[in-house]
């Protein structure tokens, strides 16, 4: 059955440090996702992302972050300048379909700590 | 925006019980996901179940969205079921982007 999957599964950095986490969409979505989870809290929306660009993002997505899917497989999600509080786990998600439709599938996520 | 709320916050089985979570929302929803979290902090997608009833195996669903709610079933509960079930709804008035509960927290012990 085809997966999300998502490179490093643990990531650990100095603050002020850029990271990027990389995702590999299932092969046939044309929607793609990030999410975070804060240790012990909810999961909460970062960005969505479709046709090459971003089609709606929160609060928290703010100009330290960005996304990119540089080449036809991978969708990247960087953090600029790393600060303690963006420790958490980061899942990217996709969808085949947008709107009503968009059942949405989870990678593994990537446990980022920033020391 | 819309709120979502989970019950029980925890639980705690003993392997063979059953259990039923439930999940309320405060606005009508076009879109309704139940994952399973497992203790490596993986997300499983177990339902999409914006409205009716779907079974897999053990566990099954129901949403009646005219009521706000969805109810997720597990029966005869495993060790390996053990983890954080979250509920994650998109209103239908507003973004197509999903909001999560706080989820249930379940132990099931041997």
């Amino acid at each position: 059955e085809p997966e999300v999957t998502q490179t490093p599964s643990h990531q650990v950095t100095q603050m002020g440090q850029e990271v990027i986490l990389r995702c590999v969409p299932i092969s046939n979505h044309l929607y793609f996702y990030w999410y975070r989870q804060i240790l012990g809290q909810k999961v909460e929306f970062l960005v969505s992302f479709y046709n090459n660009e971003i089609s709606e993002k929160s609060e928290i997505f703010d100009d330290q972050f960005s996304v990119e899917r540089p080449d036809g497989s991978n969708f990247t999600l960087k953090i600029r300048s790393t600060k303690l509080e963006d420790s958490a786990m980061y899942f990217c998600a996709s969808s085949e379909r947008g709107g009503v439709l968009n059942e949405q599938f989870f990678g593994p996520g990537t446990r980022l700590t920033v020391l | 925006g819309i709120q979502v709320e989970q019950s029980p916050p925890d639980l705690i089985l003993q392997e063979g019980a059953n259990s039923t979570l439930r999940c309320n929302f405060s606005d009508s929803v076009n879109n309704l996901q139940w994952f399973h979290q497992n203790p490596w902090g993986q997300l499983i997608n177990l339902f999409y179940i914006p409205s009716g009833t779907k079974q897999n195996g053990r566990l099954s669903a129901t949403t009646v969205a005219t009521e706000r709610y969805s109810l997720l079933y597990i029966s005869s509960s495993q060790t390996t079921d053990s983890g954080v079930y979250f509920c994650a709804v998109s209103s239908s008035g507003g973004s197509y982007i999903p909001t999560f509960g706080r989820g249930t927290s379940l132990i099931v012990h041997p």
